[in-house]
């Protein structure tokens, strides 16, 4: 079956330090990736996508992420965290052909201290 | 423009009972996709409409079920509910074309069942 895994569930980070959270999916053919953000009471939000082209890709506030095809992965990066950062980082994938089917890891929780 | 809307915010129901869910996609958006979200099980898909038919569907009982109206308005139902349906229920809607995979999300409602 299609998955997605998230291997960090919970990141304590102090401001200005670096990020990076894990993410590798089982699905052999083409994919659409994606990182989703949950800030504390806010609805999720789209942090950036990937479909074809450059593997390093660039999203809103200073995040970006890797698509690896070789490791099934889409590791999500940030040079400096800051304490609006803390939230809930989910990462998803649509496999192809599945149009809006998401398939979602189990997320990561990142508390940025101040 | 006016985001993803969901009504009622918060629903509190019986076993047995049945339930109807409702989203208002953003203007201009054709397709709505429906998630439950539970600590456990994290975000599963549940099932997708375009121009008022079902494109994808998750691995859910035939309790749950959907439909999508000519305004691309969409409800979801649950019948006979059981204690495991608990859980924040959102929409997410997304536009055609190129941007036909990113999926813009409502604040959820939240159902409890007791």
């Amino acid at each position: 079956a299609q998955s997605v895994s998230q291997h960090n569930h919970h990141v304590i980070l102090s401001e200005a330090a670096s990020l990076e959270l894990g993410c590798n999916y089982s699905y052999g053919g083409t994919v659409n990736l994606f990182w989703y953000v949950q800030y504390p009471g806010q609805h999720l939000q789209l942090l950036l996508k990937y479909f074809s082209g450059d593997p390093l890709v660039k999203g809103i506030k200073g995040f970006e992420a890797e698509f690896i095809k070789s490791k099934f992965s889409f590791n999500l990066r940030k040079p400096s965290v800051q304490w609006s950062d803390t939230a809930e980082y989910f990462c998803a994938v649509i496999p192809g052909g599945a149009t809006n089917k998401l398939i979602f890891g189990t997320g990561t929780l990142l508390a940025v201290q101040p | 423009k006016a985001g993803v809307t969901q009504t009622p915010r918060y629903l509190i129901k019986t076993r047995g009972q049945q339930v109807t869910l409702s989203c208002s996609p953003i203007s201009g958006h054709r397709s709505v996709s429906w998630y439950q979200q539970t600590p456990g099980q994290g975000l599963q898909f549940l099932f997708e409409y375009f121009s008022e038919t079902q494109r994808n569907k998750g691995n859910f009982p035939g309790r749950f079920s959907g439909r999508q109206f000519s305004n691309s308005r969409s409800e979801m139902n649950v019948s006979t509910l059981e204690l495991g349906d608990s859980a924040l229920y959102l929409c997410a809607s997304s536009q055609t074309g190129d941007k036909a995979y990113e999926q813009y999300f409502g604040p959820g409602t939240r159902l409890t069942v007791t």
